[in-house]
């Protein structure tokens, strides 16, 4: 099936630093890119839809400043926490989604990444 | 707005079938998925069934869909130990297509005791 790459999987960095993640499609097209989060013990929540070429749309309550979303080509979108703080260390997942008009079914998913703000 | 519930812990014996349940609440959704997660790791896509249908079978998953009462479940036959991780039950959001945003219920720790 599809790949998708996320990287790096995990990182460690100081308060007030920031942290870029990358999601790539490694074997197909993705015009968008989904952005989730999960909490210890927690679902998934959707934080961002990424579109190529255009602004990423974030869900309610979600900080577009501090979580910047690029979405340079067909297959790269890259989430960075800008001033990260110890209350946004958690588990970032993306997911890719194939051109519209793929018979795909499947949203697929990067490894994630463990992010810890010290 | 739309949410999708499933209960939180689900002990069953090595060699037992397990069913994990999960309600959602919107119903334009076209696709419903179960994704498992082992410590640690991202999610894998178990399987998936689209609205119409009301049942799926893969190997040994079974997956039941009631669309009058957006009830969806997933039965693992013969449950071995490494089926124990984290099962999250999904919704596509909308009537869109395929390949869309989901929105994930809590997720149903399995654990299998041998």
């Amino acid at each position: 099936g599809a790949v998708v790459s996320q990287h790096p999987s995990r990182v460690i960095c100081k308060s007030g630093t920031s942290v870029k993640i990358e999601c790539r499609s490694l074997d197909f097209q993705a015009t968008t890119m989904f952005w989730y989060r999960q909490f210890p013990k927690q679902s998934l929540m959707l934080m961002a839809t990424s579109n190529e070429g255009s602004k990423a749309t974030y869900e309610q309550g979600v900080e577009k400043d501090k979580f910047l979303i690029n979405h340079a080509s067909l297959t790269l979108s890259t989430l960075t926490v800008t001033s990260a703080h110890p209350e946004d260390s958690s588990f970032y997942i993306c997911s890719a989604s194939p051109i519209p008009g793929s018979e795909d079914t499947e949203a697929f998913f990067g490894q994630g990444t463990r992010l810890t703000v010290v | 707005g739309e949410d999708v519930e499933q209960s939180l812990f689900l002990s069953v014996r090595e060699g037992d079938s397990s069913v994990i349940n999960c309600t959602y609440t919107d119903s334009s959704s076209t696709y419903l998925y179960w994704y498992k997660q082992e410590p640690g790791a991202g999610l894998q896509l178990l399987t998936y069934i689209f609205s119409n249908m009301d049942m799926k079978q893969d190997q040994r998953l079974t997956v039941l869909l009631n669309k009058k009462d957006k009830h969806l479940s997933l039965r693992i036959a013969d449950t071995q130990t490494g089926d124990s991780a984290i099962y999250f039950c999904a919704e596509s959001i909308g009537a869109n297509q395929a390949g869309t945003a989901l929105i994930f219920g809590k997720g149903t720790t399995l654990s299998v005791s041998s």
